[in-house]
């Protein structure tokens, strides 16, 4: 069964310090993976998403996410982090065969210290 | 053109009463999909639906949930004689429909429903 981990519940960095945040999932051949982020008491906001092709994805806000398939990897990264990226952030799979159900991990919550 | 909408974003019931989830996708989309979020913890996939078919209910519960696209009108999930382990932030997201990678889902803001 598909299955994405975020190892980090919480993660806590200085503004204008940069930021990875780990994302691993299990799937059985390459998969649709997104990374979603979620102010409090809102949606989902889409960042970035990767189908195929170029491994290095860019998205909004300045984030960025490698896809690594021998590390069943898709790391987020913001080389300089805003107070305003304080939020919480979902990695995802997008499952093709069934339907693009997404099946998410539990979420990281990132702080920023002034 | 608007995004996905849902109602009420927030909701409280007293045990035992039923609970009615509003989903309106957004305009073109045909494709409706719902999410749970309990306290503390990642969505998970409920119910997959296009116009008037359940495609993949595989998430919902055995017992006390349902959920309808009608051909007019919005996505309904329905939770019947609930109880406080139902409370959770419930989203709705629509897309274009099909099986294909840019079939990208929009999320709606979420009903936050608390049982007393």
């Amino acid at each position: 069964a598909q299955s994405v981990t975020q190892p980090d519940i919480h993660i806590t960095v200085s503004e204008g310090a940069s930021l990875e945040l780990r994302c691993n999932y299990s799937y059985g051949a390459t998969p649709y993976l997104f990374w979603y982020v979620q102010s409090p008491g809102q949606g989902l906001q889409l960042l970035l998403k990767y189908f195929s092709g170029d491994t290095l994805v860019q998205g909004i806000k300045g984030f960025e996410a490698e896809f690594k398939r021998s590390q069943s990897s898709f790391n987020l990264r913001k080389p300089s982090v805003h107070w305003s990226d304080a939020a919480e952030y979902f990695c995802a799979v997008g499952d093709p065969g069934g339907y693009n159900k997404l099946i998410f991990g539990a979420g990281t919550r990132l702080a920023v210290h002034p | 053109n608007a995004g996905v909408m849902q109602n009420p974003r927030h909701l409280v019931r007293r045990r035992g009463q039923e609970a009615r989830l509003r989903c309106s996708p957004m305009k073109g989309h045909s494709h409706v999909y719902w999410y749970r979020q309990l306290p503390e913890e990642g969505l998970k996939f409920m119910v997959y639906l296009q116009k008037e078919n359940i495609i993949d209910e595989s998430g919902m519960p055995k017992e006390r949930f349902s959920a309808e696209f009608p051909k007019e009108g919005p996505s309904i999930l329905r939770i019947q004689q609930v109880v406080r382990g139902d409370s959770a932030a419930y989203f709705c997201a629509s897309s274009p429909g099909g099986r294909g990678p840019y079939n990208e889902q929009f999320f709606g803001p979420g009903t936050r429903l608390t049982v007393l």
